[in-house]
């Protein structure tokens, strides 16, 4: 099973700024099948990014993901209001799928 | 518009059975492979289930293998998890998801599911 580790768990920062949340895959994860989703609360995830890099269909551009080994990174370029959430990294490449355990953005 | 829309949820004692559905429209259902993920209240987001178009293949977490059971109708677009022999920790909203390959792209807005005495 891969592990995925999120750092840190909670981000407290303020509209503007950058915000930069790191995955870190207990093993390779193939074909960097690794997706970033936010969650609001009472709402479900939504997906932002795919294959550690790629936005998902309306997803903004201040949302980018980067991947290096089995490091990976979502970054925020300039947080807005809407952007204070939970975001999960997930890997799709191997059974059992698994979720990190959540970074929460908050003001 | 892409829309999942679960049902089934409710209240249940340990040890006893529920079916949830989950209703597709506004896409080719039978192209996805389609996933459960549950939430257990103030908690992650843990994957459950997947299954294949026309259900040749399911994978399930270890935790609910051999008691849950996750099956489709792509003649009715819908998708099912039987869950049997519940536990106090199966508690959880659980989520129909779908996508391309194993990607969750598309998601509903879940069922509640409470295991109680």
């Amino acid at each position: 099973e891969i592990v995925l580790t999120q750092s840190p768990g909670t981000l407290s920062l303020s509209p503007g700024e950058r915000a930069t949340l790191s995955c870190r895959a207990s093993q390779t994860v193939g074909r960097n099948y690794l997706a970033w989703y936010q969650q609001k609360p009472g709402q479900a995830p939504r997906l932002l990014i795919h294959a550690a890099s790629n936005r998902a269909t309306g997803i903004p551009g201040r949302f980018s993901g980067s991947a290096s080994g089995t490091d990976f990174t979502l970054a925020i370029s300039s947080l807005e209001p809407d952007d204070f959430a939970v975001y999960y990294c997930q890997q799709y490449a191997t059974s059992p799928l698994t979720f990190g355990g959540g970074t929460t953005v908050e003001i | 518009e892409v829309q999942l829309v679960e049902s089934g949820g409710g209240l249940v004692q340990p040890g006893e059975s529920l079916r949830l559905s989950c209703a597709a429209s506004g896409f080719t259902f039978s192209k996805y492979w389609m996933n459960w993920v549950r939430q257990a209240p103030g908690k992650g987001l843990e994957w459950v289930a997947i299954i294949r178009q026309g259900g040749s293949e399911k994978y399930y977490v270890d935790s609910v293998d051999g008691r849950f059971t996750i099956s489709r109708d792509d003649a009715k677009n819908s998708l099912f998890l039987q869950m049997d022999s519940l536990r106090a920790e199966d508690t959880a909203v659980y989520y129909c998801a779908g996508g391309s390959g194993w990607l969750m792209t598309d998601w509903g807005r879940g069922t509640l599911v409470t295991v109680s005495s």
